[in-house]
């Protein structure tokens, strides 16, 4: 199984400030990760498929970048609806995946 | 508007089976792969099961597999999840995972707002 790691377990930020997440795979997994937001009490939404491709309708703030075992998801500049759990999640394993822990992005 | 309504949920004792099932809108669920995740009350998500556009492929989680067994039925736009000898551990909110592809998925881009499965005794 392809165990992701995300980094920091919780990024205490203010409005305005730029985010940088981090998810680590346990084995190369080249560009296939996704990234997902969720905020409280709402079902997960894709921002970032293949590493750096934003999915329909994301802002241009979020970016991914990275390939085989390290990637990171940037919020250029925080607005107050970007406060929330971010997911990543690999598909190179196929027909199993799996998703990383998660990083909580709290106002601080 | 895509959409994604699961159904099936309950309280249930260990040992004891359900059966989930995901009804789709606004879009032709035979084109795409779809997916079944869960997650335990505050606690991350956990992907727990997917199925390629024509069952050719099916997935599992190792935590699942040899109880759950996904399928789904094209023509009346729906997915399924069958879920035996349930553990207290299996209880989480399980949300139905449109995919972006039908094979190999890719990721999952319409989600549904999910169904809520609680084994007790």
């Amino acid at each position: 199984e392809i165990v992701l790691t995300q980094s920091p377990a919780t990024l205490s930020l203010s409005p305005g400030e730029r985010a940088t997440l981090s998810c680590r795979a346990s084995q190369s997994i080249s560009r296939y990760l996704a990234w997902y937001q969720q905020r409280p009490g709402q079902a997960p939404r894709l921002l970032i498929y293949d590493a750096s491709n934003r999915a329909t309708g994301i802002p241009a703030r979020f970016s991914g970048s990275g390939s085989g075992t390290d990637f990171t998801l940037t919020i250029s500049s925080l607005e107050p609806e970007d406060f929330a759990v971010y997911y990543c999640q690999q598909r190179s394993n196929w027909p199993r995946l799996t998703f990383g822990g998660g990083t909580k992005v709290e106002i601080k | 508007e895509m959409q994604l309504v699961e159904s099936g949920g309950g309280l249930v004792q260990p040992g004891r089976s359900l059966r989930l099932s995901c009804a789709a809108s606004g879009f032709t669920l035979e084109d795409f792969a779809m997916h079944w995740v869960r997650q335990a009350p505050g606690k991350g998500l956990e992907w727990v099961s997917g199925i390629t556009w024509n069952s050719g492929t099916m997935g599992y989680a190792d935590s699942v597999k040899g109880r759950f067994s996904i399928s789904r039925d094209n023509a009346k736009n729906s997915l399924y999840l069958q879920m035996n000898s349930l553990r207290a551990e299996d209880t989480a909110l399980y949300y139905c995972a449109k995919d972006m592809n039908g094979d190999p998925p890719y990721a999952f881009n319409i989600w549904g707002r999910g169904t809520m499965v609680t084994v007790t005794s």
